[in-house]
């Protein structure tokens, strides 16, 4: 119950289209759900995050859409660019307590 | 600058040797965390400590221990029981509440390589 599932595991996109990654969870107390971006050799860095009182969250090209009676969130990158190129962790926590991370996608915008 | 402070960032351990991995952060956070990333894999989380003196195991703590004397510093020290410990290492903290933009800080990792 305390995992969150995220898919897909790898995703190519060409330049300038539309990235999107699908996380899921199964425990309801969740209340806060952050995205991470992470560039080879380097930490993940907090890219951006919602909680569950909005539907949606943009903040540039990156957007969360959030379905709390599906239990689902998602990361969508807009016009996406070779930049983007990185790992991307969903993750999920109770009143900002210990984070469950996805298993990660892996993200290649071909130029 | 406020952030965390991880070293070295390159290590290498010979056979049934300990080696102390530093993790220092200057952000007064509360929480301080690691993790193990294996190459193409996701984050696992080893030991998490969420007030000083105190931590507690995540889901693979053996072969690895922790201390936390002071808020600033959590070391992990890989033990020779580790027989698997060729990996990239983050440090991560966070504070105990915060707003839509709370998250945890993540060091840039220190990749332990066995010799």
């Amino acid at each position: 119950q305390q995992q969150v599932k995220q898919s897909p595991q790898s995703l190519i996109v060409q330049k300038g289209g539309i990235s999107i990654i699908n996380c899921a969870y199964e425990n309801t107390a969740f209340d806060y759900f952050p995205w991470y971006q992470q560039f080879p050799g380097k930490g993940p860095a907090l890219l951006i995050a919602i909680r569950p009182d909005v539907s949606e969250k943009k903040e540039g090209r990156f957007t969360i859409s959030f379905n709390k009676s599906a239990k689902q969130f998602s990361l969508h990158i807009m016009d996406s660019q070779p930049g983007d190129s990185a790992t991307y962790f969903c993750a999920a926590s109770v009143s900002f307590q210990k984070l469950v991370f996805g298993t990660g996608t892996r993200l290649l915008v071909s130029p | 600058d406020g952030g965390i402070t991880q070293s070295p960032k390159y290590l290498f351990r010979k056979e049934g040797q300990n080696v102390t991995l530093s993790c220092e952060q200057n952000l007064n956070h509360d929480a301080m965390y690691w993790y193990r990333q294996d190459p193409g894999q996701g984050l696992r989380l080893i030991y998490y400590s969420q007030i000083v003196n105190d931590f507690q195991k995540g889901d693979i703590a053996e072969g690895y221990s922790v201390s936390r004397e002071k808020k600033e510093s959590f070391p992990l020290t890989v033990t020779s029981a580790q027989k698997n410990p060729t990996a990239f290492y983050l440090c991560a903290s966070s504070a105990r509440s915060g707003g839509t933009n709370y998250g945890y800080t993540f060091g840039s990792g220190t990749r332990l390589t066995v010799v």
